[in-house]
């Protein structure tokens, strides 16, 4: 069975650092490009970020980059994103989610960042 | 950045009915469309990408279709757990977008 567990998030100050973790289980994860897609309380779906299969490419919405950095340990089956200059607009569940070629098989259940003073 | 537009915003539709929902890319996506639907409190679940091709396990009365920059999805029938949000996302340009979202409601 294919598990995306999503970690990390939490209450973090405008201006400051969070990572995420997406640990990935039931599938070969260096075989698939992997997302991360928030979505802010009340509102809609928001891709954010990408990384291929391989961690050779990676891409960003224009909201976080420069600010957020995605990456992947295929040998750890886990998944980041290190998020920094947090603000109120980047408060949301985060979510992870399998690629099956830019559209989205398997998602996690998410985690929830709160950023405030 | 390709914006997609969902219509109607809202959509109150009788169990047993047809409902019809529409997504609108502001350029040619060709068929590189998925359909997800979020239940209150869950993470969204595929439904349809290719713009037409089912995902597993989901049932027959979920249809999609469309190309390049108008796509609808319908289901032929609601049941009771078919009321819940549907996004649409094109994956043919980077960055990737999804629609607003289009709520489905019990009428």
């Amino acid at each position: 069975e294919v598990q995306l567990v999503e970690s990390g998030g939490g209450l973090v100050q405008p201006g400051g650092s969070l990572r995420l973790s997406c640990a990935a289980s039931g599938f070969t994860f260096s075989n698939y490009g992997v997302y991360w897609v928030r979505q802010a309380p009340g509102k809609g779906l928001e891709y954010v970020s990408a990384i291929t299969s391989s961690g050779d490419s990676t891409f960003y919405a224009n909201s976080v980059k420069g600010r957020f950095t995605i990456s992947r340990d295929n040998l750890k089956n886990t998944l980041y994103l290190q998020m920094g200059g947090l603000t109120t607009e980047d408060m949301a569940v985060y979510y992870c989610a399998r690629s099956g070629n830019g559209y989205l098989e398997y998602w996690g259940q998410g985690t929830l960042v709160t950023v405030s003073s | 950045e390709i914006v997609m537009t969902q219509s109607p915003a809202t959509l109150s539709v009788s169990p047993g009915e047809r409902a019809t929902l529409s997504c609108r890319a502001s350029q040619s996506v060709s068929s590189s469309l998925a359909w997800y639907q979020q239940k209150l409190g869950q993470a969204p679940r595929l439904l349809i990408y290719g713009a037409s091709t089912r995902a597993t396990g989901i049932p027959a009365r979920f249809s999609g279709s469309g190309s390049e920059t108008d796509f609808t999805l319908t289901i032929s029938s609601l049941q009771s757990e078919d009321f819940a949000i549907y996004y649409c996302q094109q994956y043919n340009n980077w960055p990737r977008t999804f629609g607003q979202g289009t709520k489905l409601e019990i009428k």
